[in-house]
């Protein structure tokens, strides 16, 4: 079976801080996706990115950065210089490579409340 | 772009009541899944089908039934409205994997809000 948990449940910064969203993933599969969305206040899931388990480069996108290490099953997504408009609840999620409408398997969540 | 539609955006009903929710998949898209979310928690993964056909099933319950069509569209039919069922009811698409960079990858609708009284 799949888990992903996020430890943090909430997290609060105050605007132009650095922060890192903690998530950690257990699998025994040994190729699957990893995923980052991102609801904002308003409801809608935003897909951010996805990483494959046979590609642990980091990747950075401008303000966005996301480190992962299969060493640890991590997958932490920092956000740098951060934004009231990056407040918002961020899911981490996992799911099976070759699996016809495989699901999405979801932590529980950061609430990230950026304050001016 | 495109994206993924839902409708209706919003929806109250009465206990024991009936409800359709209907999506409708980014074009070429050819996998569906529906997801439910409650107050202050993740998605849960409802049922999900490629190609017209029931691929993967979650924590569905009995009274609830989905199919996809031959335009790819997909409805969840929810019988027997329950208290319990108030929830904010996703649905994602997605292209099969078939080796290009933005398969497999699902993408959101806006959700359908369901209030059961």
């Amino acid at each position: 079976a799949q888990k992903v948990t996020q430890a943090q449940t909430e997290i609060s910064v105050v605007e132009k801080e650095d922060v890192t969203l903690d998530c950690v993933y257990e699998t025994r599969d040994t190729t699957y996706y990893l995923f980052w969305y991102k609801q904002p206040p308003s409801g809608e899931l935003v897909f951010l990115i996805r990483r494959n388990s046979f590609d642990e480069q980091n990747e950075i996108s401008g303000r966005y950065s996301w480190n992962f290490q299969k060493s640890t099953s991590s997958f932490n997504f920092t956000i740098t210089a951060s934004q009231v408009v990056d407040s918002a609840v961020y899911f981490c999620a996992l799911s099976l490579i070759y699996n016809q409408g495989g699901k999405l398997i979801f932590g529980q969540g950061t609430e990230l409340s950026v304050k001016p | 772009a495109a994206g993924v539609i839902q409708s209706p955006r919003h929806l109250i009903k009465e206990k024991r009541e009936t409800a359709t929710l209907k999506c409708y998949p980014i074009p070429r898209h050819d996998t569906v899944y529906w997801y439910q979310q409650g107050p202050g928690q993740d998605p849960q993964f409802l049922i999900s089908f490629y190609e017209k056909m029931q691929s993967d099933k979650g924590s569905i319950p009995d009274r609830f039934s989905a199919q996809q069509f031959s335009d790819y569209h997909s409805e969840l039919n929810m019988s027997s409205l329950e208290l319990g069922d108030s929830a904010l009811y996703f649905c994602a698409s997605s292209l099969e994997y078939r080796g290009g960079r933005d398969t497999d990858t699902q993408y959101f609708g806006p959700g359908t809000r369901l209030t059961v009284l």
